[in-house]
């Protein structure tokens, strides 16, 4: 039981160029996030889906896009990147058919854009 | 929105001392409050979390407090250990799709 899986862990990319993150979880769960985390801002919400077929914008959703593929898989996609996206990305997922679930998240991908 | 504050930004104990860190939220409709513990270079995890239809829980060295009329609530580490060393995170939600506001963190350092 892997929990949730992000790749990949480590990029870097160039300012302009595009890349999709992947997230899957082996959980059944419902519910997908995408957040970012910044040194000394916590943890912000990208995206989530709340259900297979659901997406909705989160506190800090510019320049992302997402695609919930299945049950499974919550893709981030970043089409042209930008320096100010060099963070650390983290997706987790909860149950999501009852309230308040717990999230769990995946290990991260570190993300560089020079 | 909700906003989730964090006090302090940082804390210093000695081994087995207590640990007191506090939050407070401002959505009064928040009903559910985890605590998340992240170490260095690793995933946040859950190590407690309470519903605001109870005041207090506690898990062996863990407690978390909840005040709704002040709206905050607090994490109590006892005996504190260096493996307890790590960024922590308080979080809130009303409960639509689980959604999870969170502070900024604090950084706990439990000096041997």
């Amino acid at each position: 039981n892997a929990g949730v899986t992000q790749t990949p862990k480590f990029q870097v990319l160039k300012t302009g160029q595009s890349m999709t993150l992947q997230c899957a979880q082996d959980m059944n769960h419902n519910s997908m996030y995408w957040y970012r985390q910044d040194p000394g801002m916590g943890l912000r919400l990208i995206y989530y889906s709340a259900s297979e077929g659901t997406t909705d914008k989160g506190e800090v959703p510019n320049g992302y896009n997402v695609s919930r593929l299945n049950k499974r898989e919550f893709s981030l996609r970043l089409e042209s990147a930008a320096p100010s996206q060099t963070s650390v990305y983290f997706c987790a997922s909860s149950e999501g058919l009852r309230s308040n679930q717990p999230q769990h998240f995946g290990d991260g991908t570190r993300l560089s854009i020079l | 929105g909700e906003n989730v504050e964090q006090h302090p930004s940082t804390l210093s104990v000695q081994e087995g001392d207590s640990a007191v860190i506090k939050c407070t939220y401002s959505d009064s409709a928040s009903n559910y409050f985890p605590w998340y513990k992240q170490e260095l270079g690793k995933r946040p995890q859950l190590i407690i979390d309470i519903r605001s239809n109870v005041g207090e829980k506690k898990d062996q060295r863990i407690a978390v407090t909840l005040n709704k009329t002040a709206k905050h609530f607090s994490l109590h580490i006892t005996e504190t250990q260096p493996e307890d060393s790590a960024v922590y995170f308080c979080a809130a939600s009303t409960g639509a799709n689980s959604k999870l506001t969170f502070g900024k963190g604090i950084t706990l350092s439990v000096r041997p």
